[in-house]
Formats: structure tokens, sequence, C-alpha cells
């Protein structure tokens, strides 16, 4: 089984502070994605990769940044957390399979509150 | 601007009866739709998809039906089962271009006794 996983279950911080979030898998995908799931909102992507050191900006990059020097590893970084970044953080991987369907793998979750 | 949309935020329906969830979307360049499951405190899990030259895909209990021409995707359940209880997410994507999954606001079915 593919297994995606994410450092934190739950993480509180501060306003202002330096924030990461970290994720793993094991099944030596392409891609990976950070998304953020907030009520009436559904899933949306903040950035993603294809490869290693590769990064493109999703829907709502701002406020974030990402790196992947490792294909296994892909961190999402707030640089300067603010209150409307608490969120429920959601990493993913799959297969480059451009031309045919994709699917994604989804971590657990990381529910993130800045105070 | 949300391309993929579910109208309805949640859903109730009784334990071995029809369950029906809806998106529509706008983008047309979504040529693979998917259904993604979700319970709280765990992150969403893929249910079952269908590719736009495919207008039905069935998978036990769920099919998926896609309708181009109105560009609207249902999901049923049958019969619902108390553990169908969840988030359901639709998602699209153009597997032209970019492998990004574009999803939709969720749907909470709840599953009564």
């Amino acid at each position: 089984d593919v297994k995606v996983t994410q450092s934190s279950r739950y993480l509180v911080k501060r306003t202002g502070e330096k924030v990461f979030l970290e994720c793993v898998q094991d099944m030596d995908h392409e891609n990976m994605f950070w998304y953020r799931q907030d009520p009436g909102l559904g899933l949306r992507l903040i950035y993603f990769s294809y490869d290693v050191k590769m990064k493109e900006k999703g829907d709502i990059p701002e406020g974030y940044s990402v790196s992947r020097e490792k294909k296994e590893r892909f961190s999402l970084i707030l640089e300067s957390a603010s209150t409307n970044q608490t969120s429920m953080y959601l990493c993913a991987s799959s297969f480059s399979t451009v031309g045919s369907g994709e699917k994604l793998f989804f971590g657990s979750g990381t529910q993130l509150s800045v105070l | 601007d949300q391309q993929v949309k579910q109208n309805s935020p949640s859903l109730s329906v009784q334990e071995g009866r029809i369950s029906i969830l809806n998106c529509d979307y706008t983008n047309s360049m979504f040529d693979y739709f998917l259904w993604y499951k979700k319970y709280p405190a765990e992150g969403p899990t893929f249910l079952i998809s269908i590719s736009s030259i495919k207008d039905k895909n069935e998978d036990g209990r769920f099919t998926v039906f896609l309708n181009k021409s109105a560009k609207h995707l249902s999901l049923h359940i049958v019969p619902s089962q108390p553990g169908d209880s969840a988030v359901y997410f639709c998602a699209a994507s153009n597997t032209g271009t970019a492998s990004k999954l574009t999803f939709g606001t969720g749907t909470r079915l709840q599953v009564t006794l």
C-alpha cells in the first residue's frame, strides 16, 4: 500500500512564526502536492512538484513556499504564519501519468492553528 | 472561480436506500473525473473514477455517471450503508496538460439507520 506520511497531526503556532510542514511518500511517486481544506471551500491546491527541485504554483500559493530536495519528501513552508492560514493541510502524491487518469494518494493531514 | 461545484453541502439518506451525490464543472477541457471519500481526521481516499470517453463506470455499490453535454457527473451508492457516512469530493483533471486535480467543495453524506 502507498503510504503518505505527514509529520504532525496537530500543530499550534503563533502569528509571524515560520512553519514547516513535512510530507514523505514511500512509493517512488514523481508528483507531490499540497492542498488545504477549509469548510465550504473544499480542497484547494497550494503548490505541486513533478520532480526533485521542481515546483509549480497551484491556485492559492500566496504566503507559502515549498521545497523538494529529495524525491520522497515535499515540504510546505509558511514564511510568516497568519491567522487566515489556520486550516487542514493535506499532502498527496501520484505517479506521473500525463495523458491518462491520475489518482492521488493522500496523507492523514495536519490541522494547523495559528493564534 | 469554482470550476468544480458540489451544490449540496449535505445529504441525509436512510440505510438501504440510494444516495445520489451531484457535481457540476465548467471547464470543458476536463476529461477525467474522480470521487474521493473523506472520514474525519483522515485524508481523502480514492473511490471511483471515469474517463470522458465513457458515460458510466461501476464498482460494486458505487456507480458514477457522466453527462458531458451538461458538464455534470453524479455518484450513486446503492444500497447505502452507515459506513458510507463521510464527506465526498468530486475532482476533475485535464489529462493532456498538468496532472493536478481540481476538487469540488464536498458533500457530507449521512446514512441513518
